[in-house]
């Protein structure tokens, strides 16, 4: 089983509709959690990090599940814009220190 | 501005010629890292830095080679370079403290060994 898991896509979402996608992990030693959003063939970015309690920056919703060791990404009103791969990122610490990234989710907005 | 600069952007080159990927962050960033992109297999990570001096395998490292003697930069060599190195290349860099706080990313890289 992958260390980190995501669902590759693609998922085909009209424009204005409210988009979920998770990402499992399988080491509860991990301790930090992000998204990042990587357009074709150019460099990640960071779109934000996932706190225990949630957290939302403006259309986006990141939520950390420890129990069902998921953590999940909502964007609601989606934007031709937001057509990307969206990586899950996931900071292991326990024998070594460990980044490990998810395949990615890719996401379609059709007009 | 807060960056990372990796250079060149576009690489052809011929299997054997040694080449050298530069990578420099202005950030004062301890952390340092190499990936590799391919389809369908995701980032890999190449090499690490935790620090000036400081270089450790990640989980691909066979045929590169690093180093870091300076905080801000932190170069890929290939020394013999073959075809099943082509691929897109990112240099990362971020802060360490009591946790991780997430990469910046370079530009990236796009290697091509014919």
């Amino acid at each position: 089983r992958k260390e980190v898991e995501q669902d590759p896509g693609p998922f085909n979402v009209p424009e204005g509709a409210t988009v979920a996608f998770n990402c499992t992990y399988s080491n509860s030693a991990s301790q930090s959690f992000f998204w990042y959003r990587q357009d074709c063939r150019k460099e990640p970015k960071l779109l934000m990090s996932v706190y225990s309690s949630g957290n939302e920056d403006g259309r986006f919703t990141a939520q950390l599940n420890r129990a069902s060791q998921y953590i999940s990404l909502l964007i609601r009103d989606s934007k031709l814009s937001d057509s990307a791969t969206y990586l899950c990122v996931v900071n292991r610490k326990d024998r070594d220190d460990k980044i490990i990234f998810g395949k990615g989710t890719r996401l379609h907005i059709l007009p | 501005e807060a960056q990372v600069t990796q250079n060149p952007r576009y690489l052809i080159t011929v299997t054997g010629k040694k080449l050298t990927v530069t990578c420099s962050q202005n950030m004062n960033h301890e952390y340092m890292s190499w990936y590799r992109q391919d389809p369908g297999l995701g980032l890999r990570q190449i090499y690490y830095s935790m620090n000036v001096e400081v270089t450790d395998k990640g989980d691909v490292p066979e045929g590169y080679k690093v180093s870091r003697k300076e905080k801000r930069n932190f170069p890929l060599i290939l020394e013999s370079p073959s075809p099943n190195q082509t691929s897109l290349y990112f240099c990362a860099s971020s802060l360490v403290g009591s946790g991780w706080y997430g990469y910046t990313f370079g530009s990236g890289t796009r290697l091509t060994v014919v």
